[in-house]
């Protein structure tokens, strides 16, 4: 069974400061999503990495996907109370008929304080 | 029209009655899925249906039964369920990518259910 550790499990956080979500396991992804769930709503997806090593940035959200393709982090830079929301990753198998079956992390839970 | 729409938003039913989720999704994807969300663990993928056939079934008890009459539509029957089972219940579709692994998941705002 494929495990998503996620930590910190809960964060709360002066407006304005930086912070990051790790995303480890010891099993290797052919790719990993990075979904932000704000409360009543559903998850959307944010980011997908697919090499190992790979960084995308979207404003003030970096993600890295580790090298061996086990492991990614979630960094934010002046966060704001807009980030605010539930943060999961989930790591894909990838190929055959492993479509769907994503394993997901048990989330991080942001608060951005104003 | 939003992406995915699941209705009832919210939910509250007795141990022994019967009662439906439903998703409708506006996208034009081919796979659908029912996912579980509780406090505290992981997303549980329930069912997975690509192209209206159910490909995975993850081992849910028997009180839970999918239906998908068109790939646009996903139902989710509910019969004697337990309040364990009390959860955010959240549909999802994506475009299936064949021997390609899981492309984008769009959510459903998902239906809140409590059993009493």
């Amino acid at each position: 069974t494929q495990l998503l550790e996620q930590s910190p499990q809960f964060l709360s956080i002066q407006e304005g400061e930086n912070l990051t979500v790790y995303c480890n396991s010891s099993s290797v992804f052919s790719s990993l999503q990075w979904y932000r769930q704000e409360p009543g709503e559903g998850p959307v997806l944010l980011v997908t990495v697919v090499t190992g090593g790979e960084v995308k940035k979207l404003k003030r959200l970096t993600f890295q996907f580790g090298d061996a393709r086990k492991d990614s982090s979630l960094h934010i830079t002046a966060a704001q109370p807009g980030d605010t929301g539930l943060y999961l990753c989930a790591g894909d198998s990838g190929g055959g008929t492993s479509y769907g079956k994503l394993t997901f992390g048990q989330g991080t839970i942001l608060t951005v304080h104003p | 029209e939003t992406g995915v729409t699941q209705t009832p938003r919210h939910l509250v039913m007795g141990m022994t009655n019967k009662k439906s989720l439903k998703c409708e999704q506006h996208l034009g994807h081919n796979a659908m899925y029912w996912y579980k969300q509780s406090a505290k663990k992981p997303l549980e993928l329930m069912f997975v249906y690509n192209f209206k056939e159910q490909t995975e079934n993850n081992s849910v008890p028997s009180r839970f039964s999918p239906e998908c009459p068109n790939s646009s539509h996903l139902f989710l029957h509910l019969h004697t369920l337990q309040p364990e089972d009390s959860a955010l219940y959240l549909c999802a579709s994506s475009q299936d990518r064949r021997g390609m692994g899981t492309g984008e998941l769009f959510f459903g705002e998902g239906s809140r259910l409590t059993v009493l």
